[in-house]
């Protein structure tokens, strides 16, 4: 079984910090996993995901995260927070691809 | 443009009448899923659908019908809604990623 754990339901930054949003997963099967945006009124949209090779990975808008087998951690990250970064950060893991398994999010705002 | 449609987008019922969430996507996937989001509970899965006609049971089914008759579309089934069913609602469609539609709100009471 998988599941996921998202530190920190509420996460502020100001304009230009370092943001950081923590997930740790569980799974029984090597892990794909994912990180999802939701803003206002939308649906969500991924930001990035791993599914083998590198375990630095690149997403849009800047963010990265990375794959930590032995930590069982895929924090998000990106060096510098803008105002339109403020949303919900969703992370997810699948391990059979047939099941998706969500983190209960992280709603980040970012002070000016 | 490639999209997952979902209808009606606000939708406010009483216990007990049947409604029909519908889903369709124009971009040939195979897999569609259900989901319902909560607050602090996050997105849980309600059911998903490897390709027409077959559907399987994700993490909190109770209360819920699929059918998957076309590729295209996979509407979602309230029988007999309840209050506790009260929720948002996304479907979506693939495996990596998912591409998921704008979400019903659902008010039952």
């Amino acid at each position: 079984a998988q599941s996921v754990t998202q530190l920190g339901s509420h996460v502020s930054v100001s304009e230009g910090a370092l943001v950081l949003l923590r997930c740790n997963y569980s799974s029984s099967v090597p892990p794909y996993l994912f990180w999802y945006v939701q803003y206002p009124n939308q649906g969500l949209q991924l930001l990035l995901k791993y599914t083998t090779g590198a375990t630095l990975v690149k997403g849009i808008n800047g963010f990265e995260a990375e794959f930590k087998k032995s930590e069982t951690s895929f924090h998000l990250t990106k060096p510098s927070a803008h105002m339109s970064d403020a949303a919900e950060y969703f992370c997810a893991v699948s391990g059979t691809g047939n099941q998706f398994y969500f983190g209960t999010g992280t709603s980040l705002t970012v002070i000016p | 443009e490639a999209q997952v449609t979902q209808n009606p987008r606000y939708l406010i019922t009483v216990t007990g009448k049947k409604l029909t969430v519908t889903c369709s996507q124009n971009m040939n996937h195979e897999y569609m899923s259900w989901y319902r989001q909560d607050p602090g509970l996050g997105l849980r899965q309600i059911y998903y659908s490897m390709n027409v006609e077959v559907t399987d049971k994700g993490d909190v089914p109770e209360g819920y019908k699929v059918s998957r008759k076309e590729k295209r579309n996979f509407p979602l089934i309230l029988e007999s809604p309840s209050p506790n069913q009260t929720s948002l609602y996304f479907c979506a469609s693939s495996f990596f990623p998912l591409h998921f539609g704008n979400g019903t709100r659902l008010t039952v009471t």
